[in-house]
């Protein structure tokens, strides 16, 4: 079992569209969760920890799961700038996963 | 600027040759990681440091890949006799421990492209 494992994709979805992605990890000691936004060609770049009671960043919401061992990604009212790779990794081993692509169209 | 660094940006080089590159990570972070992103894929681990211990190794990493942090700042990452396979996007993050105020988030450079001919 790889360490991080995500919703394989991709996803397309017309704009204001709803869009939830899940991230499972198999080291039961994790301790911090975090998201990440790539762009093409370009580096990851922090989109949101995840905190153990879930956590809101505007149209954005974290949650983790520690029984079932995942996190997820909640997307509300996507926009077209949201369209980008999410990546989820886990601390301490700071593996990714492979990320899900997301696309919105109009 | 105060972000990660990496050098160079691109590198064409031959099937045979040996390339280099460097990464100076932020300056107060005393961890560093290295990673290889091919197209559609997840960044995937490479190695690790604290300060200038090389903590893990990935399975995955021939002997023809080594890296270095002498002094616990800058790193560089060394590939003898590449190969086409080795063409990647090379990514490098540094961050600080997860304790106190801290969530160990990964802060990356914008990365050093190979290509191998």
């Amino acid at each position: 079992r790889k360490e991080v494992e995500q919703d394989p994709g991709p996803f397309n979805v017309p704009e204001g569209a709803t869009v939830a992605f899940n991230c499972t990890y198999s080291n039961s000691a994790s301790q911090s969760f975090f998201w990440y936004r790539q762009d093409c060609r370009k580096e990851p770049k922090l989109l949101m920890s995840v905190y153990s009671s879930g956590n809101e960043d505007g149209r954005f919401t974290a949650q983790l799961n520690r029984a079932s061992q995942y996190i997820s990604l909640l997307i509300r009212d996507s926009k077209l700038s949201d369209s980008a790779t999410y990546l989820c990794v886990v601390n301490p081993d700071m593996r990714f996963g492979a990320g899900t692509r997301l696309t919105v169209k109009p | 600027d105060t972000g990660v660094s990496q050098n160079p940006r691109h590198k064409i080089t031959k099937r045979g040759q040996n390339v280099t590159f460097r990464c100076d990570p932020i300056s107060e972070h005393n961890r560093l990681y290295w990673y290889r992103q091919t197209l559609g894929q997840g960044p995937e681990f490479l190695t690790y440091f604290q300060n200038e211990a090389q903590l893990e190794k990935s399975r995955l990493l021939s002997d023809r890949f080594s890296a270095e942090r002498p002094k616990g700042s800058f790193s560089t990452l060394e590939i003898q006799r590449t190969e086409q396979g080795d063409s990647a996007m090379y990514l490098c993050a540094s961050s600080l421990p997860f304790e106190g105020e801290s969530t160990g988030e990964l802060f990356f450079g914008e990365g050093s492209r190979l290509t191998v001919l």
